[in-house]
């Protein structure tokens, strides 16, 4: 069975501050993919990244970041400097590596508000 | 491309009602997906569809919920008759794991639906 684990429920900051979003997985696949998502206040689920197991690199996009770790079966996001429009939900989600496209497996989410 | 575009947007309808909820997924996309998010159960994938043919439906919680894909460009999930649980937010979205790698969902707006 595959289950994502968002322990943080909801984050806080002010703008400018870097945030992260923690994410634990359990699977007993041997590949797989790990996900981020954002679901703004508009309320579509936005994708955001995909990380296949055998990559272990970590990720920076702009001001995002990715923090892959296989050891602690981790995927961390962070996010530099924040922005108020960087306040929204932000799923992680976990999918076994088939070849083509399968079930995801999603946490419950963190709401993050970024103020001002 | 326009997205994925679903209808309605908001439904409120009664118990013991029929519910019909639509979805177009993008062009060229042969993966389609159900998924529901409520508060208590977070996001929970019902239903998957691959080229009109549904491939997993081992998250449809009961005899009530149907869906269907007549083609490839059009989709719907019936709940009849529909109950207050059933309230919730039904999204779809499209993948091609060939266009876009797998899993990579684009979701629709969802379908926000209160049964009273």
């Amino acid at each position: 069975a595959q289950k994502v684990t968002q322990a943080q429920t909801e984050i806080s900051v002010v703008e400018k501050e870097d945030v992260t979003l923690d994410c634990v997985y359990e699977t007993r696949d041997t590949t797989y993919y790990l996900f981020w998502y954002k679901q703004p206040p508009s309320g579509e689920l936005v994708f955001l990244i995909r990380r296949n197991s055998f990559d272990e690199q970590n990720e920076i996009s702009g001001r995002y970041s990715w923090n892959f770790q296989k050891s602690t079966s981790s995927f961390n996001f962070t996010i530099t400097a924040s922005q108020v429009v960087d306040s929204a939900v932000y799923f992680c989600a976990l999918s076994p590596d088939t070849g083509a496209n399968s079930k995801l497996t999603f946490g419950k989410g963190i709401t993050l508000s970024v103020r001002p | 491309d326009a997205g994925v575009i679903q209808s309605p947007r908001h439904e409120v309808t009664e118990m013991g009602q029929e519910v019909t909820l639509r979805c177009k997924p993008i062009s060229g996309h042969d993966y389609l997906f159900w998924y529901r998010q409520t508060m208590m159960r977070g996001l929970e994938l019902l239903i998957y569809f691959n080229n009109n043919v549904p491939i997993d439906d081992s998250g449809m919680p009961e005899d009530r919920f149907s869906a269907k894909m007549p083609n490839a460009s059009f989709s719907t999930l019936k709940i009849q008759p529909s109950e207050p649980r059933d309230s919730a937010v039904y999204f779809c979205a499209s993948s091609s794991g060939v266009l876009t790698g797998a899993n990579v969902l684009t979701f629709g707006a969802g379908s926000r639906l209160t049964v009273l």
